[in-house]
């Protein structure tokens, strides 16, 4: 079966870094997606990866490695609205998007 | 830019009635998708379309009727809601199917008491 492999909850201090991880086993691989979700509200764009290697789009940036089935979410200098969840989804050889439960990221003070 | 629009954005109906929520994207995006979204699960698809005419099923399809006569609306249908259907549902769409990047609307709250 495919899944999609994240932690369900972590918490972290205002101006840190925060590391979330996203493993994966599926059937083919078209690129993995970041999604940020705030409470109550439609998940919203921050990262595609395709290729292995890092990608740095302002105070986010998100790693693959293909080999491993691993990609992680990297947050610097953390603020409060950095509160929410973060979605990790795989596509698949069919196009499929394969999503994770979730990473609810509580930032605190 | 109104993007993609849902409604209702939050309904209330009994179990075994019929529901259709809405969905009107203006970016005349090929692809549309629904999903639902519940507590301990990621987004589950249920059907998508991949132009006007064209649907088919997702992960959890039963119980879910769509249509697509139009480019621009994705309508999803209860046909007899059931308790099991309570969740929140997400319209989506992207250009293609080809690793483009989904945009989603804000959401539909359905409870069935």
């Amino acid at each position: 079966g495919q899944n999609i492999d994240q932690p369900t909850e972590m918490t972290a201090t205002e101006g840190a870094i925060v590391q979330i991880n996203c493993t994966y086993q599926t059937s083919g691989f078209n690129g993995l997606f970041w999604y940020q979700q705030h409470a109550g509200e439609a998940p919203t764009f921050l990262s595609y990866n395709v290729l292995d290697g890092l990608e740095e789009k302002g105070r986010f940036s998100s790693f693959l490695s293909r080999s491993k089935g691993y990609s992680y979410l990297l947050l610097k200098e953390l603020q409060m609205k950095d509160s929410a969840s973060y979605l990790c989804a795989v596509m698949d050889s069919n196009y499929q998007l394969i999503w994770g439960a979730g990473t609810k990221l509580i930032i605190k003070p | 830019d109104a993007g993609i629009t849902q409604s209702p954005r939050y309904k209330i109906t009994e179990t075994g009635r019929q529901v259709t929520l809405m969905c009107h994207q203006t970016w005349s995006h090929s692809y549309m998708f629904w999903y639902r979204q519940d507590l301990g699960h990621g987004l589950r698809l249920i059907y998508y379309s991949a132009a006007a005419d064209i649907t088919d099923k997702g992960e959890v399809p039963d119980g879910y009727v769509v249509s697509r006569s139009k480019t621009e609306n994705f309508p999803l249908t209860l046909e007899s809601a059931t308790r099991s259907q309570t969740s929140v549902y997400f319209c989506a769409s992207s250009v293609s199917d080809s690793g483009n990047t989904i945009y989603f609307g804000e959401g539909s709250w359905l409870t069935v008491v």
